[in-house]
């Protein structure tokens, strides 16, 4: 069990360029989770994946944010045309589902800077 | 809706002194209450959780919270404080509904050891 990983753990980009983060869940962890965390704010439910169905995405997340789990494997999260307000920690967890409650694993982060 | 208040968003103790982080919760049923550590640029280790077993549950590190369903409070607690102790701490709160149990986060509080 190697955990969640997450690439890159650093990103610095200028305003109006994409990025694309991705996400590596514990294997065989069936759901996966989308997080963001903005300085001194506890982190914020983005989207998640139940295998590759996406089943609900937040208000917190614009169109031009898109998240895909193409084989229920990995995750990535594209943000377009950045803006400065998009500066944030992107966190992903993961868990597996198997009757009672599950428990999310989270990555370190993916530490996003919009110039 | 749920909800998670974190009393003190900053907490000093000194080095072997009692800790204690409050966390109060909302929910219309009964919730699944977690703590959360994050050490500085990094993702969030699961401390302890509860989940409608045991009132009091114990956690990695010697940290403990007892759920109070009379006062909707899950605090934190660790008998005597440790340097490595220093960390930022969130308690959030799951609304079991058989569908996206995602997590809903406090502001978090950062610990601060003082030798």
């Amino acid at each position: 069990d190697t955990g969640v990983s997450q690439n890159p753990r650093h990103k610095i980009t200028k305003r109006g360029q994409n990025v694309t983060f991705r996400c590596d869940p514990i294997s065989e962890h069936n759901r996966l989770y989308w997080y963001r965390q903005t300085l001194g704010q506890g982190p914020e439910f983005l989207t998640y994946f139940q295998n590759e169905a996406q089943l609900e995405k937040s208000r917190l997340l614009s169109d031009r944010f898109s998240a895909e789990r193409p084989k229920g494997s990995f995750s990535t999260l594209e943000i377009q045309r950045t803006e400065q307000g998009d500066s944030a920690m992107y966190l992903c967890a993961s868990s597996l589902v198997a009757g009672g409650t599950e428990t999310q694993y989270f990555g370190p982060g993916t530490r996003l800077l919009v110039l | 809706a749920q909800s998670v208040t974190q009393l003190g968003s900053h907490v000093s103790v000194s080095e072997g002194a009692l800790v204690l982080l409050r966390c109060n919760y909302s929910s219309s049923v009964p919730p699944y209450l977690f703590w959360y550590v994050q050490y500085p640029n990094q993702g969030l280790q699961l401390l302890l959780k509860y989940t409608s077993a045991a009132t009091l549950v114990k956690g990695i590190n010697g940290f403990e919270a007892e759920f109070k369903k009379s006062e909707t409070s899950f605090h934190l607690t660790k008998p005597s404080a440790h340097m490595s102790d220093a960390a930022e701490y969130f308690c959030a709160v799951i609304v079991p509904n058989f569908g996206n149990e995602k997590l809903t986060f406090g502001t978090g509080t950062r610990l601060t050891i003082i030798p």
